[in-house]
Order: C-alpha cells, then structure tokens, then sequence
C-alpha cells in the first residue's frame, strides 16, 4: 500500500525559502505524477504544481515564478521549493499521487504545516 | 477566488439526501472530468469520486456524483454523523492550464 510523507521545517521565515520533501513508500515513484497541493488554515485548497518521474513538471501560473518541484528516483522522494515566501504562502502543504487518466490526486499524504513568520 | 464555485454549506439530518452542486465553465468542467474530495476534520483530503461519477474502492455507494454541462452534483444519500466533512470538486481548466478546487462545501449532519 502506498503511503506519502512530508517533512520539512514548520517555520520558515519571510523572504526566504520553503523546502519540502515527500517520501514514497510501499511503492515505486515511477508511473505516475507526484502533485504538491496547500490549504492556507480556515481556507479552500490550491493546487501548485506536479511532476513525474523523468522530471516533466507542471506548475499553477499563479505560482509558477516562485516554485521548483523536483524527484529523485533513488530515494523514491519527490521535493517543492518556495522562493521569497510571505505571510500568505503560510498553509498546509500535501504532498499527493496523481493519477493521469483520471486527472484525480488517490493518495495523500497527511500533510505538514508551514508557517512564514520572522 | 476559484474560478468553480460551490454552496458554502449543506445539512441535512441522518438518512436525509443532501446534493452539494458546483458550478464552473466551458474550460473546466464543460471540457473535463470531475473529481471530488472529502475532508473530514483535520485530516487529509481523500478521493470521493473521480471522472465524474466513479467510486474508488472502499467509498460507500451512498456517494453517487453527475454532471451535466458546466454543472456536477455530489449526492449523499442515508446521511451519517461520519459524513460530516467538507467536500470538493476539482478539475483541469483548459483557458487556465490550471488545475482548479471548488469553493467547498461544509456539510453538517443536523
């Protein structure tokens, strides 16, 4: 069974970037497409971006200018980076699988908490 | 603000039907499938229904979902306590190249 992982650090401070890494485990990274979606607190959620596993990314155009998401097939990891973040980049941040066919995200991870505060 | 829109809210009392709607345009759900997610309370997202009106594996059949034009629905029918949550849509937008959540749903069990 598939299970997905943030980790990174909660706080972050403003101007500076946002680091995150989803570990994959029970199954392989390849095959499909590893998404990043986050959900400021009290608020709707909002997709940033995904990748697969040759490294093809897609990004929201709302976000695009500020956002790098990479993979690493060898640790079965798969990584988002925020640049010059504010008060409003602070959310939970869900790492998910993302299944093509269906345009659908099947799997999420329980997702981590990052606040943008000095 | 999203550019698919959904009724802030929902009740109904247990084993009532209650019908969430969401409403988008011709680029996103009149071009595209439709999925929908449920949260319950602090947690996680999960898939309800995908491409319209599929249940994954282990989603009780009370869920049902339709569409229709630039419009979906999510029905739950037999309303239980566990269903209270927050739901959904979601789908690509062609004229965005965007990948677009509804406003949301919170749904009470009365």
């Amino acid at each position: 069974q598939v299970q997905l992982q943030e980790s990174g650090p909660g706080l972050v401070k403003p101007s500076e970037t946002l680091s995150l890494t989803c570990t994959v485990s029970g199954g392989s990274i390849g095959s499909y497409y590893w998404s990043w979606i986050r959900q400021p607190p009290g608020k709707g959620l909002e997709w940033i971006g995904y990748i697969d596993y040759s490294g093809s990314a897609n990004y929201s155009p709302s976000l695009k200018s500020r956002v790098f998401i990479s993979v690493d097939t060898s640790k079965n990891q798969f990584s988002l980076k925020v640049r010059f973040v504010t008060a409003a980049d602070t959310a939970v941040y869900y790492c998910a699988r993302r299944v093509e066919a269906y345009d659908a995200f099947d799997i999420w991870g329980q997702g981590t908490l990052v606040t943008v505060s000095s | 603000q999203s550019v698919v829109t959904q009724p802030p809210s929902a009740s109904g009392t247990p084993g009532q039907r209650v019908t969430i709607s969401c409403s988008g345009s011709n680029s996103n759900i009149g071009s595209n499938t439709i999925n929908w997610y449920q949260q319950l309370p602090g947690t996680a997202p999960k898939l309800l229904i995908y491409s319209n009106n599929q249940r994954p594996s282990g989603v009780p059949d009370r869920f049902s979902g339709s569409k229709s034009g630039t419009s979906a629905s999510l029905a739950i029918s037999g309303l239980q306590s566990e269903d209270e949550a927050d739901y959904y849509c979601a789908a690509w937008d062609d004229g965005l190249n965007d990948y677009v959540f509804g406003t949301g749903t919170k749904v009470t069990v009365l």
